[in-house]
């Protein structure tokens, strides 16, 4: 059964910082990872998706990467911003538009 | 980018009575879609995958019974939690899937349910 992990559970920043969030997964029999953001009360934001056989993403100040053979994902955020503020969930594919979802990181950014 | 609405976004209802949720896809056809449940400060659980034209397809220990998937069209699914009960309170999340070789999925805003 796919198990999907991220750490940390919550994580607090002064604006500007470099920072990186985890994910790590049980089996490595994906067809992708995406990574999402989540405002309190509201749906999802799809920020990066990696194919099975991709390695890294990128998108503005983010940067997602793929280990899939060490089940692993990382999502990096550059000069972190207010405005980044929220929770972040990794999310495997595990067939049929099947997704699993980590727990989440809640990242707040302190001006 | 693709549009998925849910309606409502907010309900409360009274326990015992049963409460409809409704996804939509806007600007597109889908002819699959999902249905996921969220607890407070916990990650989205999938409920049931919903083809149009056949029968849901439910994740373990979800009761199909309680929770009636109808997937009448290609832009609309409908959720019915049937007697429901303060244990059912939740935010339910619904997504479309574009298919073809695109094969991405977009979620709706999702429907807070208070059970009372």
């Amino acid at each position: 059964k796919q198990e999907v992990t991220q750490i940390p559970a919550a994580l607090s920043v002064p604006e500007g910082e470099n920072l990186v969030l985890n994910c790590s997964f049980t089996d490595s029999a994906i067809y992708n990872l995406q990574w999402f953001r989540q405002d309190p009360g509201k749906g999802l934001t799809s920020l990066l998706l990696i194919q099975s056989s991709q390695r890294e993403q990128t998108s503005g100040r983010l940067n997602a990467s793929l280990d899939k053979s060490s089940g692993r994902s990382t999502l990096y955020i550059a000069a972190s911003q207010p405005g980044d503020s929220a929770t972040y969930l990794c999310a495997v594919d595990v067939g049929g538009g099947k997704l699993i979802f980590g727990q989440g990181t809640e990242l707040s950014v302190k001006p | 980018g693709a549009v998925v609405s849910q309606h409502p976004s907010r309900v409360i209802c009274k326990s015992g009575t049963s409460v409809k949720i409704e996804c939509r896809s806007l600007d597109f056809q889908a002819t699959t879609m999902f249905w996921y449940r969220q607890f407070p400060k916990q990650s989205l659980m999938l409920m049931a995958t919903s083809n149009e034209g056949s029968k849901a397809t439910y994740e373990q220990g979800v009761e199909k019974d309680k929770f009636l998937i109808n997937h009448a069209s290609l832009t609309l699914s409908t959720l019915t939690v049937t007697s429901a009960h303060p244990e059912d309170s939740s935010f339910y999340i619904c997504s479309a899937e574009t298919g073809g070789a695109e094969d991405t999925q977009y979620f709706g805003p999702g429907t807070r349910l208070t059970v009372l």
